[in-house]
């Protein structure tokens, strides 16, 4: 079963920052938080991950709290294009990926 | 860049009757994940390979079954199709061992049943 909480949806206006939380208090020491993308009716698609230091990649920045409780993934500049639901994953006991309900984010003009 | 391919995109089958979805993996990855996803609903993880063994299994339907292929390509064959196995179904590869621990998707294959 997915361990984590997010909120159900979200909205952002374009070229704002788009600021996605997750709960992930079951989380242990060695365990990395996964996000991943689905936009609409498309495969999922990989963002970033990160274990307990921030990470930025040209997608976005992963913030995660000094007790790796919970983290915010950060898209600086929002598009109408980042309109998609948002997946937090983790721990992951295997390779596979097991898909909670996300945050439905919705970028507006 | 290749990625994972999957055919068909598009499949209309009646109730009862049997559809195969296959999936290519990215060359060089040597996993394979099925996954479906229903109308409103989220990802649910089905089966995995790795090295052409089952390496996982989820809530897979016993009217399902898949396997991989010495190419690494997979295929899930599902018989007695109901209405509810309408979903989308992904496929998704990925190279044991990796840091990154990315599953890389493909677009999807779409079933319908009637």
């Amino acid at each position: 079963d997915a361990k984590t909480t997010q909120p159900t949806s979200m909205d952002c206006a374009e070229g704002r920052a788009a600021n996605l939380p997750c709960n992930h208090s079951t989380i242990s020491g060695n365990e990395y938080v996964y996000w991943y993308r689905q936009i609409h009716s498309q495969g999922p698609q990989y963002i970033i991950h990160g274990l307990k230091n921030n990470e930025t990649n040209e997608m976005a920045s992963l913030i995660i709290t000094e007790d790796r409780k919970s983290s915010t993934l950060i898209l600086p500049h929002a598009t109408l294009r980042d309109t998609a639901v948002y997946y937090c994953i983790g721990p992951r006991n295997t390779d596979k990926l097991i898909f909670g309900t996300g945050t439905r984010l919705q970028v507006f003009p | 860049a290749a990625g994972v391919i999957q055919s068909p995109r598009h499949l209309i089958k009646e109730k009862r009757e049997t559809a195969t979805l296959k999936c290519y993996p990215i060359p060089r990855h040597d996993t394979v994940y099925w996954y479906q996803q229903g109308p409103g609903q989220d990802p649910q993880f089905l089966i995995s390979f790795y090295e052409k063994m089952q390496s996982d299994k989820g809530s897979i339907p016993d009217r399902f079954s898949a396997q991989q292929f010495s190419d690494y390509h997979s295929e899930l064959n599902m018989s007695s199709l109901e209405l509810g196995d309408s979903a989308l179904y992904f496929c998704a590869s990925s190279l044991a061992g990796t840091n990154t621990g990315e599953l890389f998707f493909g677009e999807g294959s779409r079933l319908t049943v009637l």
